[in-house]
């Protein structure tokens, strides 16, 4: 079984400042770590995703994550955020060695850039 | 190169009706997933089908609900019956291969808002 656990139901950030978003996961098997953004009533698209080789992934929009085996993480940052960052983020896991099944979601974090 | 297609993107029934949410993976995709958001919630699993197989179906509620991915057309989500609490987001996601590689990237679809009166 996996769980995903997003610290974080809200972060207000000022525009320009930098912003890391807290996701930390479990699972007894290997996992790929995906983080996805939702704008208000649209559907999720992808930002970033880790499957193997570098721990330090970039995404879409200026986003990067890092994955840190040891702590079981997977943090979103980005150096600097505009208004139009403003959605919802969500951390995801997804087995890794076989087997069917989907991903598994965090609650979300509301990421909410005030200018 | 169209993405995940789901139709429709809000639907309105009243209480005992049925609701019927369509999803037309991307084009290469054999495999299709069904996840529900509730409000203030995250996603949730529901249903990972290939054509004509139900492979993990242990996010479905017990009853009224069912979910097919036929040879021919696009996937349907059945909810028979509705109740107040299934209102609702609906995502279909899609991806190339079930697991392994690049190929298992999932991609999401706009999402089918299902408010039952």
């Amino acid at each position: 079984a996996q769980s995903v656990t997003q610290l974080d139901s809200q972060v207000p950030v000022f525009e320009e400042a930098p912003v890391e978003l807290r996701c930390n996961y479990s699972s007894s098997v290997s996992v790929y770590l995906f983080w996805y953004v939702q704008y208000p009533n649209q559907g999720l698209q992808l930002l970033l995703k880790y499957l193997s080789g570098s721990t330090l992934v970039k995404g879409i929009n200026g986003f990067e994550a890092e994955f840190n085996k040891s702590q079981t993480s997977f943090h979103l940052r980005k150096p600097s955020v505009h208004i139009s960052d403003t959605a919802e983020y969500f951390c995801a896991v997804r087995n890794s060695g076989g087997g069917a099944d989907g991903l598994t979601f965090g609650k979300g974090t509301h990421l909410i850039i005030q200018p | 190169n169209a993405g995940v297609m789901q139709n429709p993107r809000h639907l309105v029934r009243r209480r005992g009706q049925e609701a019927r949410l369509r999803c037309s993976p991307m084009k290469g995709h054999s495999h299709v997933y069904w996840y529900r958001q509730l409000p203030e919630e995250g996603l949730k699993f529901m249903v990972y089908l290939q054509k004509e197989n139900i492979i993990d179906e242990s996010g479905m509620p017990k009853e009224r609900f069912s979910a097919e991915f036929p040879k021919e057309g696009p996937s349907i989500l059945r909810i028979q019956q509705v109740v107040r609490g299934d209102s609702a987001a609906y995502f279909c996601a899609s991806s190339q291969t079930g697991t392994g590689g690049s190929g298992n990237t999932i991609y999401f679809g706009e999402g089918s808002w299902l408010t039952v009166v």
